[in-house]
Parts: C-alpha cells; sequence; structure tokens
C-alpha cells in the first residue's frame, strides 16, 4: 500500500519568511495530491491540490510543487502571517482512489 | 453556507456505555468518511460509504464499532461497548467522490 511521509514535523518560521513543507509517498500510480490545513479545535480543510498532469500550482500565497519522478510534493507557503499556525496534512491518493494521510506538519509562525 | 454537521461536538462516558455520534454530510454529497484522530496514531480511515453504501470499513474494530447511514442525510457511528483507549476526535467527512472529503468539526470523545 501506499507510504506516505512529511517532513518536517515541526517547522517554526519568523513571520514573513516562507515555509515549506514536503510529502513522499510511494504509489507510483498516485495522481492527486492535496494539502490539507487543520487549525485548532477543527477539522481539516483542503487548502490546494495538484493533479499529476501539473508540475506547479500556485493560489496566492501558497503554491504546490510536484516532482512525479521522485515521488514527492511540497507546500510552500510566502509571506507568512500569524493565521497561517496550524498542522498541514498531506494525503496523496493511492491505486484505490483512497487518500492516504501524511502525519501532519505543526507549522508555527513567530512574531 | 454547506457544512459537515456533526454532533455532539463532545462527549465523556463512562467505559462500557454505548456511544452514538451523528453526521449530517452536505446535501448533494454522495460519499461519507468517518475518521479517527489521535496524537499518536494520527488521522485514521475507520469507514467509507458511497451513495448510503458501506464499501470499507477496514480500519474499523469491528467488534465494537459500527457504521450505519440512515438516510442520505445522516451518517451514525456507534462504540459499544466504548473503552478508555476510544478517547479520540471523531471526524465525519462528506464530497462527491473518494479523493473529495469536506470536514465536521469533529466530536472529541472521552471514555473514563
Amino acid at each position: 500500500g501506499e507510504n506516505v511521509e512529511q517532513h518536517p514535523s515541526t517547522l517554526s518560521v519568523q513571520e514573513g519568511d516562507s515555509a515549506v513543507i514536503k510529502c513522499t509517498y510511494s504509489d507510483s500510480a498516485s495522481n492527486y495530491f492535496p494539502w490539507y490545513k487543520q487549525e485548532l479545535g477543527k477539522g481539516p480543510q483542503l487548502i490546494i491540490d495538484i493533479r499529476s498532469n501539473v508540475g506547479e500550482k500556485k493560489d496566492q500565497r501558497i503554491a504546490v510543487t510536484l516532482n512525479k519522478t521522485a515521488k514527492h510534493f511540497s507546500l510552500h507557503i510566502t509571506e507568512t502571517q500569524p493565521e497561517d499556525s496550524a498542522v498541514y496534512f498531506c494525503a496523496p491518493e493511492d491505486s484505490n482512489y483512497q487518500l492516504i494521510w501524511g502525519a501532519g506538519t505543526k507549522l508555527i509562525i513567530k512574531p | 453556507d454547506a457544512r459537515v454537521t456533526q454532533t455532539p461536538r463532545h462527549k465523556v462516558t463512562e467505559m462500557g456505555q454505548e456511544v452514538t455520534m451523528r453526521c449530517q454530510p452536505i446535501l448533494g454529497h454522495n460519499t461519507v468518511f468517518w475518521y479517527r484522530q489521535t496524537m499518536m496514531q494520527g488521522l485514521e480511515l475507520l469507514a467509507y460509504f458511497r451513495n448510503r453504501a458501506p464499501l470499507d470499513d477496514s480500519g474499523m474494530p469491528k467488534d465494537r464499532f459500527s457504521a450505519e447511514m440512515p438516510d442520505a442525510t445522516l451518517a451514525t457511528l456507534k462504540i459499544q461497548p466504548s473503552e478508555p483507549r476510544d478517547s479520540a476526535v471523531y471526524f465525519c467527512a462528506s464530497g462527491t467522490d473518494p479523493t473529495e472529503a469536506f470536514f465536521g468539526q469533529g466530536t472529541r470523545l472521552t471514555v473514563v
């Protein structure tokens, strides 16, 4: 089955700086790669996703890049703000079209 | 503003008691998921329904857990009897396909 790893598990950055979280996966049949954000006391919410026919996708301050050959995709957040503090999950789909969740990355934005 | 609604938000119960958690998926969504989240195990998929039919409940302890969809507007997750190790946050999510998941706010269950 799909093996998913996220790095780092915790990331602390200064407000205004950039943050990058990486997700590696094992199933070469994966074609869908989403990132979710979970704020304290809430359920995860989809913030950006990418499909395998695209290398990069941007939405304002967030972007996702995909390297299918190396089987990893990354979340990039620029000009970080306090409201970006949360836990971020990658959840690539497996060959059964199910989302397989990473362990999460706690992002801390220091004022 | 369409959202997944879960009740109750918090539940404290004694070991051995029955617990029922409810979920109202977003209208028009035909896929419903139940997840459990703990610090140790992260997010675990317990059950997955498509058009109200259970497609995958391999992640659910069958001896004490059961999940049903009595109708398209209600999904339930029941634990009987509950145990302290069941303490976790239980999330319901809905979507229009298996890779789409809109999550509810969760039910925080504490079994003492």
